[in-house]
């Protein structure tokens, strides 16, 4: 079974400083890979994915992130954090070309950028 | 067009009520999920629709709750003689194909609270 691990609870950066959002995986086969994030009170919304190809993979936003298959990780980065970057992200994995569909989610890393 | 709906936006309830909740994907969708996201806990799989059968519902609580999608189309989540412990927000998710690598949709969720 895949799973996925977001090591921090919480990040805290100050506005204009780089930001990294760490995400793991484990999973059979080649992983497809999500990133998502969600406002207050909002449903969660699509920043990027890596399903092949470049292991640099940019989003909306800013954010990017990179694929790194022998350290099964795909950390979210930006290069300047916005106050408004403050939200909630979820890192998500699928095994690809397994025919199996549904994205496992890990437990979310909240983002707090001060001003 | 619009994004995935959900309805109602807030539902609060008595413990031993029936609840139901409504997903409406984005039209041409074919894949719809819903998921549950309580405090502290992630995004937690319930059922996934491919049309209107369900290949994977592995991540329904207990019988209390079940879930149907009709016309390919809208679906219902219910939610039988609720417990405290159902209180959470309730996710939904559409995607063109059940294709992995296909992005997920979120909609804006449903908060339940069970008094």
């Amino acid at each position: 079974a895949q799973s996925v691990a977001q090591p921090e609870d919480q990040v805290n950066v100050a506005e204009g400083n780089p930001l990294t959002v760490k995400c793991t995986y484990s999973v059979s086969g080649n992983p497809y890979l999500f990133w998502y994030v969600q406002y207050p009170n909002r449903g969660l919304q699509f920043l990027l994915k890596y399903i092949t190809g470049d292991n640099l993979v940019k989003g909306s936003y800013g954010f990017e992130a990179e694929f790194n298959k022998s350290q099964t990780s795909f950390h979210l980065k930006k290069p300047s954090a916005l106050v408004s970057d403050s939200a909630l992200y979820f890192c998500a994995v699928v095994p690809g070309l397994s025919g199996y569909s549904t994205l496992t989610f890990g437990k979310g890393t909240m983002l707090l950028v001060s001003p | 067009g619009a994004g995935v709906s959900q309805s109602p936006s807030n539902k609060v309830t008595e413990k031993g009520k029936d609840v139901e909740l409504r997903c409406d994907p984005i039209s041409g969708h074919t894949a719809l999920y819903w998921y549950r996201q309580s405090l502290g806990q992630g995004l937690e799989f319930l059922i996934y629709f491919q049309g209107n059968s369900a290949p994977d519902k592995s991540g329904l609580p207990s019988d209390r709750f079940s879930a149907e999608r009709t016309g390919g189309s809208v679906s219902t989540l219910t939610i039988q003689r609720t417990q405290q412990e159902d209180s959470a927000v309730y996710l939904c998710a559409s995607r063109f194909t059940s294709g992995p690598e296909e992005t997920q949709y979120f909609g804006p969720g449903t908060r339940l609270l069970v008094l």
